[in-house]
């Protein structure tokens, strides 16, 4: 079975300042993809990041970044500079394959306070 | 934004009663994907479609049915409602011929509240 652990279910971290959140991962699969999405209170789901599992490189959306530890089936978004509107849900999920079905982690609740 | 919309957004229904919901798409996205959001348990895959009249069950299918007859439209079915299907519910669309593999858009969800 395909799995993602959350294991931070709240964070709290204050503006300006560095945070990152954890996720692991299981699967059997080679090739994969894995996201980070952010949901606001406005309950809409929004793409943080994405990373292939065939690069090496970990990817990075301005101050958004991950590292991404194949091996370890480890997968932690870091946020850089915090701001107020980063205040979410964050979720990890991966798919195996271009169109296939997201697992989703159980969220981490992020409040950035000032 | 991608083009998803959901219908209706928010509804009250009792315990028993046949509820539809509606996800339309103007992307002409191949794949189709119903969720539930519960706290607690993230996202987790209803139904999905992977062409018209193509669907297939998800991990929590019990209770609940799918059809699509047209590339836009991707309806769920609650035959008879019951407590435990008062969630949050959100439509997917995702192409695999989209340079970006893998990724899913989501629609802005909808509110269902069974009494």
């Amino acid at each position: 079975a395909q799995t993602v652990t959350q294991s931070q279910p709240e964070m709290s971290v204050q503006e300006a300042e560095t945070v990152t959140l954890s996720c692991t991962y299981d699967t059997s699969e080679s090739n994969y993809y894995l996201f980070w999405y952010k949901q606001p209170p406005s309950r809409q789901m929004i793409l943080v990041i994405r990373q292939e599992a065939y690069k090496q490189q970990n990817a990075t959306e301005n101050r958004f970044s991950v590292n991404f530890q194949k091996a370890a089936k480890s997968f932690s978004l870091k946020i850089s500079d915090s701001q107020l509107g980063d205040t979410a849900m964050y979720f990890c999920a991966f798919v195996t394959g271009t169109a296939s079905k997201l697992t989703f982690g159980t969220g981490t609740r992020l409040q950035v306070t000032l | 934004d991608a083009g998803i919309t959901q219908s209706p957004r928010h509804k009250v229904t009792e315990t028993g009663t046949p509820v539809t919901l509606r996800c339309h798409q103007t992307e002409n996205h191949r794949y189709m994907y119903w969720y539930r959001q519960d706290p607690g348990h993230g996202l987790r895959l209803i139904h999905y479609s992977y062409g018209v009249k193509d669907t297939d069950k998800g991990e929590v299918s019990d209770g609940y049915s799918v059809s699509r007859s047209k590339t836009e439209d991707f309806l769920l079915t609650l035959e008879s409602a019951t407590s435990s299907q008062t969630s949050v519910y959100f439509c997917a669309i995702s192409d695999d011929r989209l340079p970006q593999g893998g990724e899913q858009f989501f629609g802005p969800g909808t509110r269902l509240t069974v009494l």
